[in-house]
Order: C-alpha cells, then structure tokens, then sequence
C-alpha cells in the first residue's frame, strides 16, 4: 500500500538549531517526493521537490532534503532554524507520472525565538 | 506569482444542506485536485480532474461528492448532503500535467 510516514508530530527548536523532520514512504514503482510547508493561517506551500538525479535537493529558506532509496527516506533538514520556521511541514510522495499526492501526518515545528 | 485561490475561506452549515466550494486553478494548469484535512489527521486525497473528467478519485469520493467545472476559469466542489464528519479543510489544488500541485488556501468547512 502507498504511505508515508513522518516520525515526529511536534518538534520544538531553539533558534539556530539544526532541524531534521524525518519522512519514509512506501510506494511502487517510481516516486516523486516533496515537501511543503503551511505557515500560520496560509496555504501548503511547495519547498523542494525530488524527480531523479542528484538525491540532495535543495529548496527555498535554506531547507534541503536528502532521497535514500535504500532507506525509503526523504528527511528535510536545515542546518539553523529561525523563528519565521514556525510552521507545519508534510512530506508527500506521487508516481512519476504524477496524479495524486500521499501526505504524511505532518509535524508542527515550533522555533523558539 | 499565479495563486490558486479558493472562496469561501469558512462556511458553517447544517448537517444535510448542500454546499458548493469554489476554487480557481492557476489559469494554465490543466489538472485539478481536490484534498481535505479532518482537524488532527493527515491531508488526503479526494478527486482529481482532467479534461472536464474525473481522472481518479479516493474511496472518500462517494456518490455525495461531485465535481465540476462551469466555466473556463473555476473547478468546484459539491457536497449534496453534508454530513458531521463532513467538517473539515478543503483545499484544492493544480498543476501543469505531471508537475508540481500549487495549493489553495484552503475552505474550513464547519457541519452543525
């Protein structure tokens, strides 16, 4: 069955803490991965994305993620947070085809300023 | 930058009234989606539409739900007969064929 996971449902940082939001998927055949972000009050918005090729991908406000086959992981990681992170993340996975999107639970990530 | 938007952004309604959301896909965009969030659980998928047809749609997807799209510019939602489970985030999103999905807003739908 297609899935994906998200380990963390409320992680809560420090400003300048490193962040990285876990996310393993299950799903045949080949996978589109993302991740979005929903700060307060707005919509899902896109931060990166992985199709193919280099498996580190690098997104807007310094996020990146990083694609393990082996692991069946996408985790999305930051190297120092700021307060403006304040937000809900998803990770989602898609065939390469595209189609619909399979979210994770989501993880509220708090930053302390 | 093009947005999907999506009217209402609330609406409050009694367990049994039909209700209509009403987004409006980013102008190029060919495919189009509809999601919800029940307050605490994951979002999920519901429907997605191409070329004035349904292209897939979830097992939550029942006979109560129908999309359509009126015009050259908006994608709906209709729910016929609300029910309280019904309560939830809709949001709807689109995309350029196997691209990335751009998300609404999103409407808090509230069933009484």
């Amino acid at each position: 069955a297609q899935s994906v996971s998200q380990h963390n449902h409320h992680v809560i940082l420090s400003e300048a803490a490193s962040l990285e939001l876990g996310c393993n998927y299950s799903y045949g055949g080949t996978v589109n991965l993302f991740w979005y972000v929903q700060y307060p009050g707005q919509h899902l918005q896109l931060l990166l994305k992985y199709f193919s090729g280099d498996p580190l991908v690098k997104g807007i406000k310094g996020f990146e993620a990083e694609f393990i086959k082996s692991k069946f992981s996408f985790n999305l990681r930051k190297p120092s947070v700021q307060w403006s992170d304040t937000a809900e993340y998803f990770c989602a996975a898609r065939g390469n085809q595209g189609g619909k999107l399979i979210f994770g639970q989501g993880t509220e990530l708090s930053v302390k300023p | 930058e093009p947005e999907v938007t999506q009217t209402p952004s609330h609406q409050v309604t009694q367990m049994g009234q039909e209700v209509i959301l009403r987004c409006v896909p980013i102008s190029n965009h060919l495919y189009f989606y509809w999601y919800r969030q029940i307050l605490g659980q994951k979002v999920e998928f519901l429907v997605s539409f191409y070329n004035n047809e349904i292209s897939e749609k979830s097992e939550i997807f029942d006979d109560q739900f129908s999309v359509e799209r009126p015009d050259g510019s908006n994608f709906t939602l209709k729910i016929r007969s609300t029910k309280l489970e019904d309560s939830a985030m809709y949001f709807c999103a689109s995309s350029v064929v196997s691209e990335t999905q751009y998300f609404g807003p999103g409407t808090r739908l509230l069933v009484l």
